[in-house]
């Protein structure tokens, strides 16, 4: 089966940078990938790492380091709209095409 | 921008009542997909769907729970006969192909509250 495991609640400062980190369990790994959840919203996809290193997407990098089962999402140049919830997911198995999330880290950024 | 649309936003039901959650995924999009978040809690997977036939489900997914592709454009999950546990938000998702799954488009959700 598959384990996720992220802090459950962080805060920064704006204007600040955060790093929220996820360790994984899985039978078999491919790819971890970040979500983005505001208070009564969906889910919105931020970024996936399928290789070991950083990928930059403007203010938000997720890296990955598959040998230490562990990635993180970089949240640089906090704004108040950064407030919300962030889950990091992977696959549910080879061929699957569903995803399994991680418990969630809920980001407050304070003025 | 396309985008997920689920109907309705908010559906009350009595326990032991059918229900049936409504999606419109992205028109050239292939996967689709349901999930649930109980309130406060992390997102859940329940049921994928490809190809008008379910290709995978998680144990959450009884035999209380169905899904259809009843035209081009529509995909439903039914839950028979709900229960007090079954109250949570719905959402449905969708992707263009199954490489590309780890990024899906989720809709804005159904709150379904049993009573």
């Amino acid at each position: 089966g598959q384990s996720l495991e992220q802090p459950s609640e962080v805060t920064a400062v704006e204007g600040a940078i955060v790093q929220i980190n996820c360790t994984y369990q899985t039978s078999g790994f491919y790819g971890l990938s970040w979500y983005q959840q505001h208070d009564g919203g969906a889910p919105t996809f931020l970024s996936y790492n399928a290789l070991d290193g950083l990928e930059e997407t403007g203010r938000f990098s997720s890296f990955l380091s598959r040998s230490d089962s562990y990635g993180y999402l970089l949240l640089q140049e906090l704004q108040m709209k950064d407030s919300a919830s962030y889950f990091c997911a992977v696959r549910g198995r080879s061929g699957a095409n569903n995803l399994f999330f991680g418990t969630g880290t809920r980001l407050t950024v304070i003025p | 921008e396309p985008e997920v649309t689920q109907t309705p936003s908010h559906q009350v039901t009595q326990m032991g009542q059918e229900v049936i959650l409504r999606c419109v995924p992205i028109s050239n999009h292939l996967y689709f997909y349901w999930y649930r978040q109980i309130l406060g809690q992390k997102v859940e997977f329940l049921v994928s769907f490809y190809n008008n036939e379910i290709s995978e489900k998680s144990e959450i997914f009884d035999d209380q729970f169905s899904v259809e592709r009843p035209d081009g454009s529509n995909f439903t999950l039914k839950i028979r006969s709900t229960k007090l546990e079954d109250s949570a938000m719905y959402f449905c998702a969708s992707s263009g192909t199954s490489g590309g799954a780890y990024e899906q488009y989720f809709g804005p959700g159904t709150r379904l509250t049993v009573t």
